[in-house]
């Protein structure tokens, strides 16, 4: 069973545009929400994330939205760039066992037309 | 801060040989790091689990024998790939996992391209 579902799979936006990508889960333990940039052939970095504790956070162009109640969480890209093309994925702890455990969506490719 | 390497960043070898790749934490000590397989246009895929000074724990499907994991220190962790064969062909990541300000990170490497032939 996925943890976390991820949507789109991909996604074309126009430049200047708002890029949205949303998640959903299901284990009302997890309480921290990372969000991952990978460009091709590169391994993954750390984009932005959130605790539950917040239903917003914001870093320049990317926001964190977090609907506890939904328990949905969501990426906006303001101001699209042909740049932020990349697949972004979503992610929660384990909240078992393993200390730092994830759980990763299935990923979003995203495509930013100049 | 909170940077990990992988070296080598792509190898090619023969089918039967064995293949080693480093994952270092560079500024930050790991008692925990994570070894993941990723293919094509697809996510990623945990394969196991590297904890410092105790043996690695295994994904479900994940040959141990073939994936010798080990994590001789705080800032190292390899994965050695035995008797490679080209379906192990794949690009192979490591994260390291730091409890920061942030919450419970993991950093990833840039990942190494494993080429089987």
């Amino acid at each position: 069973q996925q943890q976390v579902k991820q949507s789109p799979q991909s996604l074309i936006v126009q430049k200047g545009g708002i890029s949205i990508i949303n998640c959903a889960y299901e284990n009302t333990a997890f309480d921290y929400f990372p969000w991952y940039q990978q460009f091709p052939g590169k391994g993954p970095a750390l984009l932005i994330a959130i605790r539950p504790d917040v239903s917003e956070k914001k870093e320049g162009r990317f926001t964190i939205s977090f609907n506890k109640s939904a328990k949905q969480f969501s990426l906006h890209i303001m101001d699209s760039q042909p740049g932020d093309s990349a697949t972004y994925f979503c992610a929660a702890p384990d909240g078992g066992s393993t200390l730092g455990r994830l759980y990763f969506g299935r990923g979003t490719q995203l495509t930013v037309w100049p | 801060g909170a940077v990990v390497s992988q070296h080598p960043s792509w190898v090619i070898c023969k089918s039967g040989t064995s293949v080693k790749i480093e994952c270092r934490s560079l500024d930050f000590q790991a008692t925990t790091m994570f070894w993941y397989r990723q293919f094509p246009k697809q996510s990623l895929m945990l394969m196991a689990t590297s904890n410092e000074g105790s043996k690695a724990t295994y994904e479900q499907g994940v040959e141990k024998d073939k994936f010798l994991i080990n994590h001789a220190s705080l800032t190292l962790s390899t994965l050695t790939v035995t008797s490679a064969h080209p379906e192990d062909s794949s690009f192979y990541i490591c994260s390291a996992f730091l409890a920061d300000s942030l919450g419970d990170t993991q950093y990833f490497g840039p990942g190494t391209r494993l080429t089987v032939l």
